[in-house]
């Protein structure tokens, strides 16, 4: 147990679906992430907020859908996906330096979602 | 954007052999980490190390920043180690910008 975790673990879609991941972090860290996962490739960036306001949105299809209603909570909301879309999804967390202050991005991640589109 | 090239790519060992893992980056950075990914997909952070060596029961960790590189030293190696570790980076001159950089991996399978 990390402190960081995601529901669910495991999501079966259509393309046609509208679906949530859902990630909640118990660190009391001022920012979170959505990585994305696939197949031979690296860890991709999706999305990032800090202290509740997006902060990166790595050029990402509009089909996908961050929401952070507080600092705890982190939400990826997912519609009309692409077969290519299945990956695993990752959150994550870190108490990161606010503008002109000390400290680096330690990130601690949740187990993931693995995410299958039909 | 910053390289981060690890290698090797694919690693079996005997269990209880040593191995060393290698991370090189094309730039200067401020932040480096890495990460162990279990079979199930969890990450783990093993260590956050922009410089200098770390130790932590039997892995243990060196940055030289100046020549852009950094090992992971796993001793004694379990069957528990086997999965992929990544190395990831943080620009110098990107600090604040949240964007670290993956490595694409080294997988490790320890055979008993």
């Amino acid at each position: 147990e990390t402190g960081v975790t995601q529901t669910p673990r495991h999501l079966v879609m259509g393309m046609t679906n509208k679906k949530s991941l859902k990630c909640e972090q118990h660190l009391g860290h001022n920012a979170m992430y959505w990585y994305k996962q696939s197949a031979k490739k690296p860890l991709e960036l999706m999305f990032v907020y800090s202290l509740e306001e997006r902060v990166e949105n790595n050029s990402v299809p509009s089909r996908f859908s961050p929401e952070c209603p507080n600092s705890s909570h982190l939400f990826l909301h997912l519609h009309t996906l692409q077969p290519e879309d299945s990956a695993l999804y990752l959150c994550a967390s870190s108490q990161a330096p606010i503008a002109g202050g000390l400290g680096a991005n330690v990130l601690t991640f949740g187990a993931g979602s693995r995410l299958t589109v039909l | 954007g910053i390289q981060v090239e690890q290698s090797p790519p694919d690693l079996i060992l005997q269990e209880g052999a040593n191995s060393t893992l290698r991370c090189n980056f094309s730039d200067s950075v401020n932040n480096l980490q890495w990460f162990h990914q279990n079979p199930w997909g969890q990450l783990i952070n093993l260590f956050y190390i922009p410089s200098g060596t770390k130790q932590n029961g039997r892995l243990s960790a060196t940055t030289v920043a100046t020549e852009r590189y950094s090992l992971l030293y796993i001793s004694s190696s379990q069957t528990t180690d086997s999965g992929v570790y990544f190395c990831a980076v943080e620009l110098a001159s990107g600090a604040g910008s949240y964007q670290l950089t993956f490595g694409k991996g080294t997988k490790l399978s320890v055979i008993p």
